[in-house]
């Protein structure tokens, strides 16, 4: 069975501080999926960024940046210079690819004040 | 970008009643759909996976009988939930992928269903 676990349920710092949620996940698949979402109040899902599980390789997008580390099964996220609009809920989320669904970690809420 | 779309985007009824959601790709073809159930406050549970032309593939603990699916073409899948009750008030989001599933094709998600029953 797929399981993803994010242990920091909330997490508030002040604005511009750089801020990392936590990912471990676990699967007995060779091939995986690994995603995070931002979920604002409003609710919809907001796609982050998907890694399979053959590319190690970080990734860093403007002020983001994913640490994915198979040795630890981790996926972990930061936010760099934090502002306000990244307060959300942020989800990771674990798929076996072809038909299956995601598996979501129960997310972390993350709370940027001014 | 793909896009999903999900309708209604929130909807209050009554104890007893049915009410429908739909989701649609609305520039790809997508075989599968999924559906998922967010409770506040917690996190998205996969219900059910929508395969087109054939039955969906149901969670554990999901009752097919009160949530029907129904995935009549490429673009379109419907979540029925049957004589709703106040626990069932929940927000519904549905996902779809283009082509062959993750391994080819991203994932997209609808705008969410929220439903909040009386």
């Amino acid at each position: 069975a797929q399981k993803v676990t994010q242990a920091q349920t909330e997490i508030s710092v002040v604005e511009k501080e750089d801020v990392t949620l936590d990912c471990v996940y676990e699967t007995r698949d060779t091939t995986y999926y690994l995603f995070w979402y931002k979920q604002p109040p409003s609710g919809e899902l907001v796609f982050l960024i998907r890694r399979n599980s053959f590319d190690e390789q970080n990734e860093i997008s403007g002020r983001y940046s994913w640490n994915f580390q198979k040795s630890t099964s981790s996926f972990n996220f930061t936010i760099t210079a934090s502002q306000v609009v990244d307060s959300a809920v942020y989800f990771c989320a674990l798929s076996g690819g072809g038909a299956d669904g995601l598996t979501f970690g129960k997310g972390t809420h993350l709370i940027i004040q001014p | 970008g793909a896009v999903v779309s999900q309708h209604p985007s929130w909807v209050i009824c009554k104890s007893g009643t049915s009410v429908k959601i739909e989701c649609r790709s609305l520039d790809f073809q997508a075989t599968t759909m999924f559906w998922y159930r967010q409770f506040p406050k917690q996190s998205l549970m996969l219900m059910a996976t929508s395969n087109e032309g054939s039955k969906a593939t149901y969670e554990q603990g999901v009752e097919k009988d009160k949530f029907l699916i129904n995935h009549a073409s490429l673009t379109l899948s419907t979540l029925t939930v049957t004589s709703a009750h106040p626990e069932d008030s929940s927000f519904y989001i549905c996902s779809a992928s283009p082509g062959g599933g993750l391994g080819t094709g991203e994932l997209f998600f609808g705008e969410g269903s929220r439903l909040t029953v009386l």
